[in-house]
């Protein structure tokens, strides 16, 4: 069965410091991944996409994420967070229906 | 766009009372989901359409809820009789599907209905 694994299920971090959202997948074809964040009391907002060509995908609001097939893993990173960036995030797999990752809570600290 | 439209955005409802949600995809977009996020569970996948037909309802809890999508622009979630267990956040989201240009199995999400069964 294809899935993802969040890693962390809360990330404490302090404004300007970077942060780092591990996911792992697995799947024995084509994928594709998603990281979408959720403000609090809002919908889900789509962070960046991986569909093919470079690993190395950028998103919305300085976030990036680096697919890596070796280690089946698509990680997000951010080099400096704002209070702003405390929401949860949702690593996905999606073969026309989203499977979601647990989520990873970020809390951005002054 | 307006973008994924949902209504109502909170609902307060007492058990055995029939509930419905209703959502407006973006114009255009071929495929509609319902999701269920709950603390417990996370996100849950309940039902999707392809071009208004139904085309996996595995993930519907059971028979109290029905999903339907009369025409390209709405489409509504009902539960019947509601219970507590139902308390959670609704979404309703859609995509433009395969080769649209705009994104690939992207799927973009409404504001989500918060519903509450006493």
């Amino acid at each position: 069965a294809q899935s993802v694994t969040q890693l962390d299920s809360q990330v404490p971090v302090f404004e300007e410091a970077p942060v780092e959202l591990r996911c792992n997948y697995s799947s024995s074809v084509s994928v594709y991944l998603f990281w979408y964040v959720q403000y609090p009391n809002q919908g889900l907002q789509l962070l960046l996409k991986y569909l093919s060509g470079s690993t190395l995908v950028k998103g919305i609001n300085g976030f990036e994420a680096e697919f890596n097939k070796s280690q089946t893993s698509f990680h997000l990173r951010k080099p400096s967070v704002h209070i702003s960036d405390t929401a949860e995030y949702f690593c996905a797999f999606n073969d026309y229906k989203l499977s979601f990752g647990a989520g990873t809570t970020v809390t951005v600290r002054a | 766009d307006a973008g994924v439209i949902q209504s109502p955005r909170h609902e307060v409802t007492e058990m055995g009372q029939e509930v419905t949600l209703r959502c407006k995809p973006i114009s255009g977009h071929d495929y509609l989901f319902w999701y269920r996020q709950t603390m417990m569970r996370g996100l849950e996948l309940l039902i999707y359409f392809n071009n208004n037909v139904p085309i996996d309802d595995s993930g519907m809890p059971e028979d109290r809820f029905s999903a339907k999508m009369p025409n390209a622009s709405f489409s509504t979630l009902k539960i019947q009789p509601s219970e507590p267990r139902d308390s959670a956040v609704y979404f309703c989201a859609s995509s433009p599907g395969l080769g649209s240009g705009t994104g690939f199995y992207e799927q973009y999400f409404g504001p989500g209905t918060r519903l509450t069964v006493t």
